[in-house]
């Protein structure tokens, strides 16, 4: 079964609007990393994040790492009209078993 | 900039024929990997490989198998397509270092459609 689950599926906001989205793992991770996947594109790697607790900033994104390191967020400040798209977490567990989330698809309505 | 190349953008075959899925990478990467893109259900993965020859399942292997004979392709063989094969299938490669799975690079995709 899925062993990373992300929330919500899809999100609708107005331009301006902030946006998160949640990871979530049955199981510790040793590293979880988050992608992007525009519109008819492929995936791109965005961030990983190793330690507990970890945070990191690229400009308007904010990326977590939970304490247990069981979850993640990504949070987009001030939404813009090129942050479409469909964001993926994935995550590699302590067996080095490597799964992708089920992605939250993003709107922004200008 | 890393370069990983799918021999086709679409693919349309019939229910029973054999169908090979080439992937290319051009930076020498160790890792390479073989997932499904179905709606509502993310990226999953079919099979990886982290040396020539070697390869292990993911999470879906069933009716797949892989060749990797080279480093810097990898192939994805359906032996006996089915329709619940219809999908978007991407390849992708990463570089091995310390810490397990590292960045991963992905190619265009392939959609492929059975009859």
């Amino acid at each position: 079964g899925q062993q990373v689950m992300q929330i919500p599926q899809y999100q609708h906001v107005q331009e301006g609007e902030d946006f998160t989205t949640y990871c979530n793992s049955s199981t510790t991770l040793s590293n979880i990393q988050w992608y992007k996947q525009r519109p008819g594109g492929h995936p791109v790697f965005l961030i990983q994040l190793v330690k507990s607790g970890e945070v990191k900033k690229q400009k308007r994104l904010t990326f977590q790492f939970g304490e247990a390191k069981k979850n993640s967020s990504l949070h987009i400040t001030a939404t813009q009209t090129t942050d479409v798209g469909t964001y993926f977490c994935a995550g590699q567990n302590t067996g080095n078993q490597f799964y992708f989330g089920t992605g939250t698809s993003l709107t922004v309505i200008p | 900039d890393v370069k990983v190349t799918q021999s086709s953008r679409y693919l349309v075959k019939r229910t029973g024929e054999k169908v090979f899925l080439e992937c290319v990478q051009d930076m020498d990467h160790e890792n390479m990997f073989w997932y499904r893109q179905d709606p509502g259900l993310g990226l999953r993965l079919i099979y990886f490989s982290y040396d020539v020859k070697m390869k292990e399942k993911g999470d879906i292997p069933e009716g797949y198998s892989v060749s990797r004979e080279k480093k810097e392709r990898f192939s994805l063989i359906l032996e006996s397509a089915s329709t619940n094969q219809t999908s978007m299938y991407l390849c992708a490669s990463s570089p091995r270092l310390a810490g397990g799975f590292n960045e991963q690079f992905f190619g265009p995709g392939t959609r492929l459609t059975v009859l």
